[in-house]
This record gives C-alpha cells, sequence and structure tokens, in this order.
C-alpha cells in the first residue's frame, strides 16, 4: 500500500489529453510539500518529468503539465503521442516516512 | 553532462551480503546530495537511503534500516550501498539518483544494477 495513491492505469487516444491523479494526505501534500512526476519508459530507468508541483526540467515538452491542490495532484499529457506510453509515478517528501512514491500508473496509448 | 553508472549487482544467497556503487561524473559532487531508489521485478520505485554532499547526514528507509549502510568518496566521486542480511524482499533493481539542490526531486538516475537474493 503505497502513501501516494495512484491509478493503476489510465488510457486514451492519440491527440486526446489524459489526466493521472496522485492523492496524499496531511504528512505529505497537506504539509505543503512538493509533487514530483517520473516517466519510465519501457526497459529505462525512471526520468524526472515534473517538479516543485508545476516546473519541467529542460527538455520536457510543454506537453506535459503538473498541478496540486490540497492533497491531491495530476499531471496532464495533452497531444498524447504514441512515444508517451510509459508508467508514471509521483514523488513527494513525507514527515513520518521521508521520501515517498505512488503505486505508478501505466498509460496506454489505444 | 551528468552520469551515473552502478555496478556490483549480482545474485546472492539469503542472508549474505553484497556492495553497489555508483561512479558519478559531469557536476561537482561534493554539492549534491546522492542515493539509491529501488524497484522490485514488476512493481512501483521504493526510496532506500540518501547521504548529504559533505557525507555528514544520511537516511534509510525503515525497510533497510539496521542492514543497509550507505557511504560517499568525493575525492573519487563514488557512492556506495552496503547490503547486508540480505533477503528475498530486497531483490530488485537499484538506481543511483542525485537529488535536487532545492527540491525534493531525483533529477538524475543511473541505469540501475540487479540484485536477486535468491537461495
Amino acid at each position: 500500500q503505497s502513501v501516494l495513491t495512484q491509478p493503476p492505469s489510465v488510457s486514451g487516444a492519440p491527440g486526446q489529453t489524459v489526466t493521472i491523479s496522485c492523492t496524499g494526505g496531511s504528512s505529505n501534500f497537506g504539509t505543503g510539500y512538493d509533487v514530483q512526476w517520473y516517466q519510465q519508459l519501457p526497459g529505462a530507468a525512471p526520468k524526472l518529468l515534473i517538479y516543485g508541483d508545476i516546473k519541467r526540467p529542460s527538455g520536457v515538452p510543454d506537453r506535459f503539465s503538473g498541478s496540486k491542490s490540497g492533497t491531491s495532484a495530476s499531471l496532464a499529457i495533452s497531444g498524447l503521442q504514441a512515444e508517451d506510453e510509459a508508467h508514471y509515478y509521483c514523488q513527494s517528501f513525507d514527515t513520518n516516512l521521508r521520501e515517498v512514491f505512488g503505486g505508478g500508473t501505466k498509460l496506454t496509448v489505444l | 553532462q551528468v552520469q551515473l553508472v552502478e555496478s556490483g549487482g549480482g545474485l546472492v544467497k539469503p542472508g549474505g551480503s553484497l556492495r553497489l556503487s555508483c561512479a558519478a561524473s559531469g557536476f561537482t559532487f561534493s554539492d549534491f546530495y546522492m542515493g539509491w531508489i529501488r524497484q522490485a521485478p514488476g512493481t512501483g520505485l521504493e526510496w532506500v537511503s540518501y547521504i548529504r554532499g559533505d557525507g555528514g547526514n544520511f537516511y534509510y528507509a525503515d525497510s533497510v534500516k539496521g542492514r543497509f549502510t550507505i557511504s560517499r568518496d568525493n575525492a573519487k566521486t563514488s557512492l556506495s550501498l552496503q547490503m547486508n542480511s540480505l533477503s528475498v524482499e530486497d531483490t530488485a533493481v537499484y538506481y543511483c539518483v542525485r537529488l535536487d539542490g532545492d527540491y525534493e526531486a531525483f533529477n538524475s538516475w543511473g541505469q540501475g544494477t540487479l540484485v536477486t537474493v535468491s537461495s
């Protein structure tokens, strides 16, 4: 059972927008800690996609956007492309456990 | 560019020990927290440990506390993880990671090294 809760899977057709949710609690998001998002392509190491709730590292397309409100965060992917098919993980700091991850969401591009 | 290259993974029996290493390059190593994150087969990510840039502070996940020891050699820009009393639950790909200086974000990852604990 992960401290941060994500849906196991989401799907969308090319060109569509999909959203992946990440629900935390009072010891992480509720305390004001940031959310990060990582993309893990098949057979590869995870890659930082979003940090500080909404910031994108250089090189990450602006099709990827993050948001957070209260104890919930979301990753939106617009203009869905076949190469976006991957696992996505949210992560934050937790006052009880330090670094915590969501269980991951598999994105399927139909 | 930032490069993190892990080594030391392999097959070990339950109760055994293993030492992982990570060679870092492309940045000022001593300026950053460095750590380890693992991923058991077919599952998600689990933070294991990290250590401050000067080596003066370190933290562990409860699942490894008392069994794993993280260390760093800033002169050699290398990070290590000594793993003792290994159990089958420690089977995973172990990633060497760099923590961002301003955010709790792991902004660089190695390719990972597989540790298999099996009799």
